[in-house]
């Protein structure tokens, strides 16, 4: 199965930071990576596609890249509505794997 | 717009079976691939299975396979998920989400609100 390592688990950050999440494949994936968002009691909300492209109708704030077998989901001045739990899912193999998680709080 | 709507999550002891249903509206479902997605308390996102727009591929987990049978009523614009044999380790959150391989912007981005399985005697 091909593990994606999510790193960090915790990211304390203020209003208005830059912050900078990443996913490691333990193979390759291609741009197969997906990245969501979710907040308390609700459902996943799909942020990035095909590692780099946006989502219909989020901010332009969140950007996604890749180098190597890295993936990252960078948000640029953070608000208080992006205070959430962020994963990556790869589905370019089956069984698709999601990373762990990531906590985005206000520090 | 889109909708996918959960149903069929109760309370059930293990070894017994439970059949979840998603119910879609606002898109061309028999279009689109579909999967499930679970979450156990306090946990992350784990993924459960996949079918095809037809329903002829499925693919599940390891630790589902045989157990869990996912399919798909595209007359009745409908998702399934036949649980057989459930263990404790099942109890979660089971979200239905449009989801297949590639990079359709459209995959994975509606999801149910999700229906809760416990798996407890």
């Amino acid at each position: 199965d091909i593990q994606m390592t999510q790193s960090p688990s915790s990211l304390p950050a203020s209003l208005g930071d830059r912050v900078t999440i990443t996913c490691r494949a333990s193979q390759d994936i291609g741009n197969y990576l997906r990245w969501f968002q979710q907040k308390p009691g609700k459902s996943p909300r799909l942020m990035i596609y095909g590692a780099t492209n946006l989502a219909a109708g989020v901010p332009s704030r969140f950007s996604g890249s890749r180098s190597g077998s890295d993936y990252s989901l960078t948000i640029n001045s953070l608000e208080s509505e992006d205070m959430a739990i962020y994963y990556c899912l790869q589905h370019n193999e089956y069984p698709w794997t999601f990373g762990g998680g990531t906590k985005l709080e206000l520090k | 717009e889109v909708q996918l709507v959960e149903s069929g999550g109760v309370l059930v002891q293990p070894g017994r079976s439970m059949k979840l249903s998603c119910a879609a509206s606002g898109f061309t479902f028999s279009t689109f691939p579909m999967a499930w997605v679970r979450q156990a308390p306090t946990k992350g996102l784990e993924w459960v299975a996949t079918i095809s727009t037809s329903g002829g591929s499925t693919y599940y987990r390891d630790s589902v396979k045989g157990r869990f049978t996912i399919s798909r009523d595209n007359a009745k614009r409908t998702l399934y998920l036949q649980m057989d044999s459930l263990r404790s380790e099942d109890t979660a959150t089971y979200y239905c989400t449009t989801g297949g391989p590639g990079y359709n912007p459209n995959w994975f981005a509606y999801w149910g609100q999700g229906t809760l399985v416990t798996v407890s005697s």
